[in-house]
């Protein structure tokens, strides 16, 4: 089975914070994606990569960037954390069918819930 | 741009009875996947059921199902013996390419012993 592992399931920080959300996946997947859940809205896209060193914005990237070194690891990063991104957020991985090159279907994580105070 | 619309923010089901959950969405591409996906207390989204759109026959797992209607843009989401273990959030899903993917806001779904 797939495994995607965040790295802490609750998180509290402060305002202005540098904040640094991790996410690693065991399957040499290709494709990595950030996204947060709020009530009602479902779950939106801030970013992701398709590949170590790429980046792809998604709906809602303003105040985050992501970081992805290593093909197992894509990192979130809240620059300067604000109240309004108190939220879910959900990592998820995925690899290509080598056949004929279509993206497979995401493996989530089990989210990390931030709150900004 | 593509957007999924689920009609129903909670439903209810007893004990091994049989619910329908809705979906609706909005795409110009004519080749793309549907998900329906299950969220429990646990937060793990999990995938229950996958449709590709150039297939006419309708998706099925086991107790789930789906009904296609593609000229409709429907997705909805039968769930047939429900179990309390099926008690969730459920949130359908559609993308063309597996990465860019839209959902809607959910349906919560109690199940009743």
């Amino acid at each position: 089975d797939v495994k995607v592992t965040q790295s802490s399931r609750y998180l509290v920080k402060r305002t202005g914070e540098k904040v640094f959300l991790e996410c690693v996946q065991d399957m040499d997947h290709e494709n990595m994606f950030w996204y947060r859940q709020d009530p009602g809205l479902g779950l939106r896209l801030i970013y992701f990569s398709y590949d170590v060193k790429m980046k792809e914005k998604g709906d809602i990237p303003e105040g985050y960037s992501v970081s992805r070194e290593k093909k197992e690891r894509f990192s979130l990063i809240l620059e300067s954390a604000s109240t309004n991104q108190t939220s879910m957020y959900l990592c998820a991985s995925s690899t290509r069918d080598t056949r004929d090159y279509s993206n497979q279907p995401q493996h989530f994580g089990d989210g990390t819930r931030l709150s900004i105070l | 741009a593509q957007t999924v619309t689920q009609s129903q923010p909670e439903m209810s089901v007893q004990e091994a009875e049989t619910v329908t959950l809705s979906c609706t969405y909005d795409t110009s591409e004519s080749d793309y996947y549907l998900f329906w996906y299950k969220q429990p207390p646990s937060r793990q989204m999990i995938l229950v059921i996958r449709q590709e759109a150039y297939k006419q026959q309708n998706a099925t797992e086991n107790r789930f199902s789906v009904n296609f209607q593609k000229a409709a843009k429907s997705f909805s989401l039968k769930i047939s013996d429900s179990q309390l273990g099926d008690a969730a959030m459920y949130f359908c899903a559609h993308t063309y390419n597996n990465n860019d993917m839209r959902f809607g806001a959910g349906t919560r779904l109690t199940v009743k012993p």
